[in-house]
């Protein structure tokens, strides 16, 4: 069965430092997808980055970028250069390719010290 | 402006009230679903659906109901709610499902408390 872990309950970074939140997941498919959302004090859920368990690379996108190593099963999100409006819940999330669920971890609520 | 619409945002309600939750999408996603967000939990799967007259069950689905008869529109319906339903929930969005680059556009959510 898939699982999303995410150890992390709450991290705290100082403004313009980078960041990596954890993600472990768990499945006996060999195509999946893994994403992170991110929620902030607003509420909305936010989707800000995709992994492909085939893609060759690491995603990108803007400052975000995922660390993902298939042997170790981990798929991190690492934010460069923080901001305060970073501050908020992330998720990581998986869907298998053989499979109509998404699931989610629990999340990691990310403070940014100015 | 793309989007998917959830109504309503705020709904206090009492046990055994028989509430429907709406959700609509305006891009011709295939793929809908809807969650249920608890604090430590995360998001839980209640029900998804791959296209019109297509759904399943996700994680959670007791005492939850859903239909698809257009393919913009998943009702989250509960028949007779219960305190244990209290919770934020989302209905979400994906052009379809599997392992691609799907990522879901989610609704603004709606806060349920049943008293």
């Amino acid at each position: 069965a898939q699982k999303i872990t995410q150890t992390q309950p709450g991290m705290f970074v100082q403004e313009k430092e980078a960041v990596t939140l954890d993600c472990t997941y768990d499945t006996s498919d060999p195509s999946y997808g893994l994403f992170w959302y991110k929620q902030p004090s607003s509420g909305e859920m936010i989707f800000l980055i995709y992994q492909g368990s085939y893609d060759q690379q690491n995603a990108t996108e803007g400052r975000y970028s995922l660390n993902f190593q298939k042997a170790r099963k981990s798929a991190n999100l690492v934010i460069s250069a923080s901001q305060l409006g970073d501050s908020a819940m992330y998720f990581c999330a998986m869907r298998e390719d053989g499979g109509f669920k998404t699931i989610f971890g629990a999340g990691t609520r990310l403070f940014v010290k100015a | 402006e793309a989007q998917v619409t959830q109504n309503p945002r705020y709904l206090i309600t009492v046990t055994g009230k028989k509430l429907t939750v709406t959700c609509s999408q305006n891009m011709n996603h295939e793929y809908m679903s809807w969650y249920r967000q608890d604090p430590g939990l995360g998001l839980r799967q209640i029900y998804y659906s791959m296209n019109v007259e297509v759904t399943d069950k996700g994680d959670v689905p007791e005492g939850y109901k859903v239909s698809r008869k257009e393919k913009r529109n998943f009702p989250l319906i509960l028949e007779s709610p219960s305190p244990n339903q209290t919770s934020l929930y989302f209905c979400a969005s994906s052009l379809s499902w599997g392992a691609r680059d799907y990522g879901y556009t989610f609704g603004s959510g709606t806060r349920l408390t049943v008293v």
